[in-house]
C-alpha cells in the first residue's frame, strides 16, 4: 500500500524563519507535488517535480523552493515564512504516466506562523 | 492559475437525504475525478470518469463526466454521518501529470 509520510502533522513558526516541510513516499513514484489548502480556496500546486533535481513551478511558487535529492523525497521551503503562509501543506506523489489514479496524498502539515 | 467551479461550497443535510454538487471549467479535460477529504487527512480518490457522456458509479456515489467535457456532477445517495468531509472536483489534461482542484464542497450531515 502506497505510503505519503509527510514528517509533521502540527508546526508552529516564527515570521522571518526559514521552515522545511519534508514528505516521504515509499512506491518508488517519479512525481511529487506540493499543495497548498484553505478554506474556500481549494488545493493550489505549489511546485511539482517529475525526476530527481527536476522541478517545475505550479500555480503559487511565490516565497516557496523546494528541493528533490532523492527520488523518494520532496522537501518545500519557505525562505522567509509570513503570516499568510499559515495554510495546510499537503504532498502528493504519482507513477509517471499513470497520473491521477496512481495519486496519493499525505495526511498534510498544518503550519502556522505568528 | 486554472481553478474549476465547484458548487456548492457547503451542504448541511440530514441523515438519509440524497445529495448532489457539481463543478464546471472553461477548458476541456480528458479526466474528470472526484475526492473525499475526511477531517485530518489527505483527499482519497473516489471515483474517475475518462469519458464524455460516462455515467459511473461506486456504491452511494454515483458521478457523471459531462458531454462538452467541461463539467462534472457527483450524487450521493441516501447519505450517512461518515460522509462527512469535503468533496473535491478535479480535472486532468492530457499528458500534464498534472491535477486542477475545485474549490471543494465541504458535507455535514445531522444524524
Amino acid at each position: 500500500d502506497v505510503k505519503v509520510t509527510q514528517s509533521s502533522r502540527y508546526l508552529v513558526k516564527r515570521t522571518g524563519e526559514k521552515v522545511f516541510l519534508e514528505c516521504v513516499q515509499d512506491m518508488d513514484h517519479e512525481n511529487m507535488f506540493w499543495y497548498r489548502q484553505d478554506p474556500g480556496l481549494g488545493l493550489r500546486l505549489i511546485y511539482f517535480s517529475y525526476d530527481v533535481k527536476m522541478k517545475e513551478k505550479g500555480d503559487i511558487p511565490e516565497g516557496y523552493s523546494v528541493s528533490r535529492e532523492k527520488k523518494e523525497r520532496f522537501s518545500l521551503i519557505l525562505e522567509s515564512a509570513s503570516t499568510n503562509q499559515t495554510s495546510m501543506y499537503l504532498c502528493a506523489s504519482s507513477l509517471l504516466g499513470q497520473g491521477a489514479l496512481s495519486l496519493h496524498f499525505g495526511n498534510g502539515t498544518r503550519l502556522t506562523v505568528t | 492559475g486554472q481553478q474549476l467551479n465547484q458548487s456548492p461550497q457547503s451542504m448541511f443535510i440530514q441523515e438519509g437525504e440524497d445529495v448532489s454538487m457539481n463543478c464546471t471549467s472553461s477548458s476541456i479535460f480528458n479526466t474528470w475525478l472526484w475526492y473525499k477529504q475526511d477531517p485530518g487527512e489527505g483527499p482519497v480518490l473516489l471515483i474517475a470518469l475518462y469519458k464524455a457522456g460516462e455515467l459511473t458509479s461506486n456504491g452511494r456515489l454515483t458521478a457523471q463526466f459531462g458531454i462538452t467535457r467541461k463539467d462534472s456532477f457527483l450524487n450521493i445517495s441516501a447519505s450517512i454521518p461518515s460522509d462527512v468531509g469535503i468533496y473535491f472536483c478535479a480535472g486532468e489534461e492530457g499528458g500534464s501529470e498534472k491535477l486542477v482542484f475545485g474549490k471543494g464542497t465541504k458535507l455535514t450531515v445531522n444524524p
